[in-house]
């Protein structure tokens, strides 16, 4: 049943490791994005897919690399963590065209870098 | 640099009455509006969305949009504390040949029995 699945849900971890996070989609969407929100509630769009192609890559640091093996799915990968990239990260899905772009969000990653 | 403003609240309001809250946006090419309600430590849902000038009604629920002065509120009638949650403005602008979601930093309102 569920629409937009994220994993882990928790992820707590020492600077300097590497991650991933996963984030799947049954809705039959061809747009899948990853954003961070801080500890301030703002929800910033890092990256945003379209049928596997990358079409908004905002101002992030290389150490964060997206990767979409196929439209319901996005992952992301964080080399190297910083205390500052503690936060809760969100997947979410749409459609890219209408009038409506409702997205519908996974259930959020909450990442603390130690 | 395209924004979407919202007062950060908490705006507080005795349950029962009308919560007004309220969105401005700087880009006059955004399309479509949104709002979003974010309980604690869960992730946003859509609660209305609005593209034409004048009222949306919705239930409870009102949505209003004025594109001449660069503005879209949500009114909450009958304010219930299940009500209580951060509410965020999003607008659609146009990216290159795509489409992109700008956010505001949310109101958090907070329903008093």
């Amino acid at each position: 049943d569920t629409a937009v699945s994220q994993t882990p849900k928790y992820l707590v971890t020492q600077m300097g490791n590497d991650k991933s996070i996963k984030c799947e989609q049954n809705l039959g969407h061809d747009t899948m994005y990853w954003y961070k929100q801080d500890s301030k509630k703002f929800l910033k769009i890092m990256f945003s897919y379209n049928n596997k192609e990358l079409i908004i890559n905002e101002t992030v640091p290389n150490r964060f690399s997206p990767k979409s093996p196929d439209k319901a799915h996005l992952n992301l990968h964080i080399n190297s963590l910083e205390l500052g990239d503690s936060a809760v990260y969100f997947c979410a899905s749409s459609h890219l065209g209408g009038t409506n772009n409702e997205q519908f969000f996974g259930p959020g990653t909450r990442l603390t870098v130690l | 640099q395209k924004e979407v403003e919202q007062n950060s609240g908490p705006l507080s309001v005795p349950e029962g009455a009308i919560a007004s809250l309220n969105c401005t946006y700087s880009d006059r090419g955004s399309q479509s509006f949104f709002w979003y309600r974010q309980y604690s430590g869960k992730s946003p849902e859509l609660i209305m969305f609005i593209y034409s000038n004048g009222d949306k009604e919705d239930g409870r629920f009102t949505a209003q949009l004025n594109k001449a002065s660069q503005y879209v509120s949500l009114l909450i009638r009958d304010s219930q504390p299940s009500d209580s949650a951060t509410y965020l403005c999003a607008v659609r602008i146009v990216a290159g040949s795509n489409y992109q979601l700008i956010w505001g930093a949310g109101t958090k309102l907070i329903i008093k029995p």
